[in-house]
């Protein structure tokens, strides 16, 4: 099962938004409403802040949003935050076995 | 609250073999699928495998990496979920950690163990 292909890098302003793409084939992402988004600051373990494509766990704030369309998934970040600047994965079932993508790290300038 | 934490992790040669476990509290564990996740040194995360909770309860996944090599039980007594990994190689080292599954997502995360493989 090869990685899901996510950006490795995207940056933005305080204030701004922006999107992560994570495309996978019919096998994962296109063929599951099981898509979840993590982030994961230096050194710590990853939190879960998309589930299920669009759901947001409680207390993530409706900053986050994820949608899907056809075998690629994206994560929009708006209102872009300090503590924004981490790694953001995205994660697919996949029958039986689950998949992560590439990681893609993002910068506050 | 979900709590989870692993032990275990240390230096192994090649071919090796090393047990980690994982203690949960805070969760209903027979019903819980628990799952291993590895990040390499600098590298992204890689779901290793896991163990299903009710009604399947005890039957595993694995990816095809540690397929044949690494196996997962859990203790429901002592509510603590194990990986025995078998035949140890370099590209094995990591941070592994043990993961609530919830639906088709990673709940809730332990802070991880090392696991280095290397002569």
């Amino acid at each position: 099962q090869s990685a899901l292909t996510q950006p490795p890098s995207a940056s933005g302003s305080p204030g701004q938004s922006f999107t992560i793409s994570c495309t996978g084939t019919s096998s994962d992402v296109g063929g599951y409403n099981f898509v979840s988004w993590y982030r994961q600051h230096p050194g710590k373990a990853p939190q879960l802040i998309i589930y299920d494509v669009t759901k947001r766990p409680s207390g993530v704030p409706d900053r986050f949003s994820g949608s899907k369309s056809g075998n690629t998934a994206s994560l929009t970040v708006s209102g872009l935050q300090a503590e924004d600047e981490a790694d953001y994965y995205c994660s697919s079932y996949a029958g039986n076995s689950f998949v992560f993508g590439s990681g893609t790290k993002v910068t506050v300038l | 609250e979900v709590h989870l934490a692993e032990s275990g992790g240390g230096l192994v040669r090649p071919g090796g073999s090393l047990r980690l476990s994982c203690a949960a509290s805070g969760l209903a564990f027979g019903d819980a699928f628990m799952n291993w996740v590895r990040q390499a040194p600098g590298e992204g995360l890689e779901w290793v495998g896991r163990i299903r909770g009710s009604p399947n309860s005890g039957t595993t996944d694995f990816a095809a990496p540690v397929k044949g090599r690494f196996t997962i039980s859990r203790d429901y007594s002592k509510t603590t979920m194990y990986l025995q990994m078998n035949n140890l190689v370099p590209a094995d080292t990591g941070v592994y950690y043990c993961v609530t599954q919830y639906g088709g997502s990673f709940e809730s995360w332990g802070q991880g163990t090392l696991v280095t493989v290397s002569s």
